[in-house]
Parts: C-alpha cells; sequence; structure tokens
C-alpha cells in the first residue's frame, strides 16, 4: 500500500530558506501535494506537481521530485513567521476512475523564529 | 469560491453516544472525503464517496459509517462512540476527474468522554 513519510519538527529563522522533504511509495502516483495547516483551521492547498515534472516554481515555493528515489521537498524562501504551520504532503492514486485518494504524510511543523 | 462547511467545530459527547458529523459543500463535486486527523499520524482516511448513495471504506473505518443522500452532502456517523475516536475530524471534497486537489473544511474536533 502506499506510505508517505516526512520529518515531524523544523525551526527556522525567520528570512532564511525552509526545506521540508518527504518520501513516498507509490511509484504510479500522478500528483503529488504539499497543503499548509494553520492553528485550529483545515488543510490548505499550496501547491502540487505532475508526476512527470522534476521542479516547479510558484513565487517563494519551490518543489523538487526525484522520482527515482521517491522523494519531494518544499523549499521556502525567505521563510516568515506567518510560514508557521503544519505542512502536508500527498500523493495520489486513482479510485476506480472516479478520482483520486490521497495519502497524506504525518505532517512537519514548522516553527519560523523572529 | 470554493465552500466546505462542517456542522461544529467543536463536540462534546459521552461513550456509547451516536454522535453525527456533518458536511456540505458547494462546488458541485463528486468526491467527498472523512479523514481523522491525529498527532504525528498525519490523515487517515475513513470512508469516501464518489457519487451519491455510494461509499468506499478507507483505510480505517472500524467504528464509522456514512451517508450520502444528496451529492452535497457527506454525513459521518459513529453508531456508539468511544474514548479511542476522541480526534480532529476533517471533511473534503474533489472533482470527480482531474488531478485530484481536495478542498477541506475547517474540521470538527470531538472529544469523547
Amino acid at each position: 500500500g502506499e506510505d508517505v513519510e516526512q520529518s515531524l519538527f523544523l525551526s527556522v529563522r525567520e528570512g532564511d530558506s525552509s526545506v521540508i522533504n518527504c518520501t513516498y511509495t507509490d511509484s504510479s502516483s500522478t500528483y503529488l501535494y504539499w497543503y499548509k495547516q494553520e492553528p485550529g483551521a483545515g488543510l490548505q492547498l499550496l501547491t502540487y506537481i505532475f508526476s512527470n515534472m522534476d521542479m516547479k516554481q510558484d513565487q517563494r515555493l519551490t518543489v523538487l521530485l526525484n522520482k527515482k528515489d521517491k522523494h519531494l521537498s518544499l523549499r521556502i524562501a525567505d521563510t516568515q513567521t506567518g510560514d508557521s504551520a503544519i505542512y502536508f504532503c500527498a500523493e495520489s492514486a486513482l479510485i476506480k476512475a472516479a478520482g483520486n485518494k490521497l495519502t497524506f504524510g504525518g505532517g512537519t511543523r514548522v516553527l519560523v523564529k523572529p | 469560491d470554493v465552500k466546505v462547511t462542517q456542522s461544529s467545530r467543536y463536540l462534546v459527547k459521552r461513550t456509547g453516544e451516536k454522535v453525527f458529523l456533518e458536511c456540505v459543500q458547494d462546488m458541485d463535486h463528486e468526491n467527498m472525503f472523512w479523514y481523522r486527523q491525529d498527532p504525528g499520524l498525519g490523515l487517515r482516511l475513513i470512508y469516501f464517496s464518489y457519487d451519491v448513495k455510494m461509499k468506499e471504506k478507507g483505510d480505517i473505518p472500524e467504528g464509522y459509517s456514512v451517508s450520502r443522500e444528496k451529492k452535497e452532502r457527506f454525513s459521518l456517523i459513529l453508531e456508539s462512540a468511544s474514548t479511542n475516536q476522541t480526534s480532529m475530524y476533517l471533511c473534503a471534497s474533489s472533482l470527480g476527474a482531474g488531478g485530484g486537489e481536495q478542498y477541506f473544511g475547517p474540521g470538527t474536533r470531538l472529544t469523547v468522554t
């Protein structure tokens, strides 16, 4: 079955770059996602990458995908205090040709220190 | 603007009670999901539905059931609540086709005493 692993915690200084890492097991995943959860809120989609891409950049966010090693990373440039949150990576699997089911990692809690 | 709403933000129930958690989406999405979130375990899928009156078990369906009578509404039912079901419950929806981006509700924090 699918399995997604992330480190539990990351501490970073304001203005530095953050890198959150994720490994997954399902090589047939078509999309890989990064979600952000702020305290007391649901999950918000940050960005995603299609499995035939190596990199995707979206403003301060850079996603790198190493399909051979099944490794996904999210880099946040110029990290701000508002970036303090839990970040989840997720891999997708097809549900009976009716859409995709996501398997989530355990989440990485990012703490940005001023 | 996309919207997924859940009936309660906080809920306290007693062991053995029947509990209903309601989720409504206004995006005409085919797929709806119920997860529970526990620290360090991420989100675990309880049940999902890809059409009205259709349901599929997720990874941890034991102790739960679901109902989807209308496209926009997906209910999670705890037939007899137990303390190990104390958790944050998140509902999500997604289009039937496409990449699978899921839109989440704000969550219901359920405490079973």
